[in-house]
């Protein structure tokens, strides 16, 4: 059973780069897709974006332009840089594994294994 | 986006109830429905996915309808340690989105 485990820096100043990494112990990053998610107050839960190992990636289009989201394969890990945080990214930041199963209606993706949370604060 | 609203956005309910927390969709998304618990301080966990699949693992206390727009979650007889904050997810489309959230107080 994979267990995803993050880690990065927790306290960053306004227009610096928040960057976290996760890695897959006990699996893979084979198969899946695997994304990051932030929980916030004020927005609640919010899909950030996601990766493929073989590289193909897709951003939520509000935050698109401040993301990247890469992978190593060879180390089964994959990362989280977003630049230029203010106050509105003050988070608790989730990576995850996206699964999927196939049916009549079509294949249908879920988030079934999670990464532990990373408390991210912006403050001057 | 397809926004999605729970509700209620919280209730309180007694050892043994049966318990029903609604998804609303703002387009038809088929199956692709997701529903999660979270306990504090800790990561959301997978509970039903498509709708009404069972996640491994999970208790068959926990059971998901709907299909379309409107989603059911039912917890047949309410725990003590269902104390949580459940939320649905679409997978429908890109940017996935969730529901705001439902407080289960026991």
């Amino acid at each position: 059973q994979v267990q995803l485990y993050q880690w990065g820096a927790g306290l960053l100043k306004p227009s610096e780069t928040l960057s976290l990494t996760c890695s897959a112990h006990g699996g893979t990053l084979f198969g899946y897709y695997w994304s990051w998610i932030r929980q916030s107050p004020g927005k609640g839960l919010e899909w950030i974006g996601e990766i493929h190992r073989s590289g193909v990636t897709d951003y939520n289009p509000s935050l698109k332009s401040r993301v990247t989201i890469s992978i190593d394969t060879s180390k089964d890990q994959f990362s989280l840089k977003l630049t230029s945080v203010t106050a509105a990214d003050t988070a608790i930041y989730y990576c995850a594994r996206k699964a999927d199963i196939s049916m009549i209606r079509g294949v249908i993706p879920y988030f079934d294994n999670w990464g532990q949370g990373t408390p991210v604060s912006v403050s001057s | 986006d397809i926004q999605l609203t729970q509700s209620p956005s919280s209730l309180s309910a007694f050892v043994g109830d049966r318990v029903t927390v609604a998804c609303r969709a703002s387009q038809n998304i088929g199956l692709f429905l997701n529903w999660y618990r979270q306990e504090p301080g800790k990561a959301p966990k997978l509970l039903i996915y498509a709708a009404s699949t069972l996640q491994s693992g999970v208790s068959s206390n926990f059971s998901g309808s709907g299909l379309g727009t409107d989603f059911t979650l039912t917890i047949t007889s309410l725990q003590p340690e269902d104390s949580a904050i459940y939320y649905c997810q679409q997978s429908y489309t890109s940017p996935q989105t969730f529901g705001q959230g439902t407080k289960v107080e026991i």
